[in-house]
């Protein structure tokens, strides 16, 4: 079955420097999630992004994080100046129509360190 | 807003008995409710959905939950567990027409042999 996948597993980085988390979601797939979860907490919505712009935002994605899609493939997650409570696991999903939150595709997740 | 409560972050269940994961929603219209599966180091997997139509969905590895609009509840289960059903699992709701995805906080199932 295809997946979605992320890059890198793992990430440290230290508290201030951007970031820049990465996604292959499935190749026929028109609509692009971020999630988070913050060790011990809920998983949370942050973003959707559909024909290359964000369709829906949560509180959480405030002016230091930002969204791509910078070729037909990848699907990149942007934060310009990190900080301690960024610190959780980040999952990109994707969906194949309109009515894809029917059902996400997840990716494995990228869990990121701020130090 | 919508939110999801799951009861009971860790269950605790032997081979071969009926699993009961239990979630609760608040919603101000008409919810689509979602029960997904994450086994260790990998992402969610969709088990099954309610969006419409009968309130009994049935949908992988056996599993069922009931949608009760009186109740406002969408509860998991399966008859007979099995050792390979050692997961998380997470109930999430959204509301028609929006793209986010509302989860609950999870709920740990061990399997015991």
């Amino acid at each position: 079955e295809p997946e979605v996948t992320q890059t890198p597993s793992h990430q440290v980085t230290q508290m201030g420097q951007e970031v820049i988390l990465r996604c292959v979601p499935i190749s026929n797939h028109l609509y692009f999630y971020w999630y988070r979860q913050i060790l011990g907490q809920k998983v949370e919505f942050l973003v959707s992004f559909y024909n290359n712009e964000i369709s829906e935002k949560s509180e959480i994605f405030d002016d230091q994080f930002s969204v791509e899609r910078p070729d037909g493939s990848n699907f990149t997650l942007k934060i310009r100046s990190t900080k301690l409570e960024d610190s959780a696991m980040y999952f990109c999903a994707s969906s194949e129509d309109a009515r894809g939150y029917e059902k996400l595709f997840f990716g494995s997740g990228t869990q990121l360190s701020v130090l | 807003a919508q939110s999801v409560t799951q009861l009971g972050s860790h269950v605790s269940v032997s081979e071969g008995a009926l699993v009961l994961l239990r979630c609760n929603y608040s919603s101000s219209v008409p919810p689509y409710l979602f029960w997904y599966v994450q086994y260790p180091n990998q992402g969610l997997q969709l088990l099954l959905k309610y969006t419409t139509g009968a309130t009994l969905v049935k949908g992988i590895n056996g599993f069922e939950a009931e949608f009760k609009k009186s109740e406002t509840s969408f509860h998991l289960t399966k008859p007979s567990a099995h050792m390979s059903d050692a997961a998380e699992y997470f109930c999430a709701v959204s509301e028609a027409g929006r793209r986010a995805l509302t989860f609950g906080s999870g709920t740990r199932l061990q399997v015991q042999p």
